[in-house]
């Protein structure tokens, strides 16, 4: 199986700067996660899709962040007006579902610099 | 309110030499799932094990062993007879029926071995 891949693999942007990730989960896995990490912090959780419906977002994920999953396979996660606080790991992961405690898969995320 | 605390951490260890990375949860739930994950330098969480709370067994995979104990709400993990490839950021995380599909993660344990 392939696993969840991400890109780009790094990001740099200039402060206020919109970027968009792209993740694409495992074949038939119908649940995508994405999370957020810092450095030297574990994963924190941003939002999570159900095939094409948002299910959850946490309140770390604020009005300049937006996830979507058009077609219920891959998702972009986008961030307008970038802030240098925004420099993170971000990682997506999906799993079979519909179980809600599943087993998470992560790709290699995407790492972000705000400069 | 979920959490998850790692207290070491750093381990700096010989190879071939045991090691053991603590894991404390707390939560309300009564069913819940805890989960142990590698992040290697390159930055991908590699999924280890999965462990259900009405499931107390615990569970050998080659050098890798897993003790769970509700009594003491902890989930601990370790590394048989150690090898440079086991270095590595480890994180353990819990997820449970009231917290949706969110994984609480704990700060991590930097593993580093030496030959």
């Amino acid at each position: 199986d392939t696993g969840v891949s991400q890109n780009p693999r790094h990001k740099i942007t200039k402060r206020g700067q919109n970027v968009t990730f792209r993740c694409d989960p495992i074949s038939e896995h119908n649940r995508l996660y994405w999370y957020r990490q810092t450095l030297g912090q574990g994963p924190e959780f941003l939002t999570y899709f159900q095939n094409e419906a948002q299910l959850e977002k946490s309140r770390l994920l604020s009005d300049r962040f937006s996830a979507e999953r058009p077609k219920g396979s891959f998702s972009t996660l986008e961030i307008q007006r970038t802030e240098q606080g925004d420099s993170a790991m971000y990682l997506c992961a999906s799993s079979l579902g519909p179980g809600s405690t599943d087993t998470q898969y992560f790709g290699p995320g995407t790492r972000l610099t705000v400069l | 309110a979920q959490k998850v605390t790692q207290a070491q951490t750093e381990i700096s260890v010989v190879e071939k030499e045991d090691v053991t990375l603590d894991c404390v949860y707390e939560t309300r739930d009564t069913t819940y799932y805890l989960f142990w994950y590698k992040q290697p330098p390159s930055g991908e969480l590699v999924f280890l094990i999965r462990r259900n709370s009405f499931d107390e067994q615990n569970e050998i995979s080659g050098r890798y062993s897993w003790n769970f104990q509700k009594s003491t709400s902890s989930f601990n993990f370790t590394i048989t007879a150690s090898q440079v490839v086991d270095s590595a950021v480890y994180f353990c995380a819990l997820g449970g029926d009231t917290s949706g599909s969110r994984l609480t993660f704990g700060e991590g344990t930097q593993l580093t071995v030496n030959p």
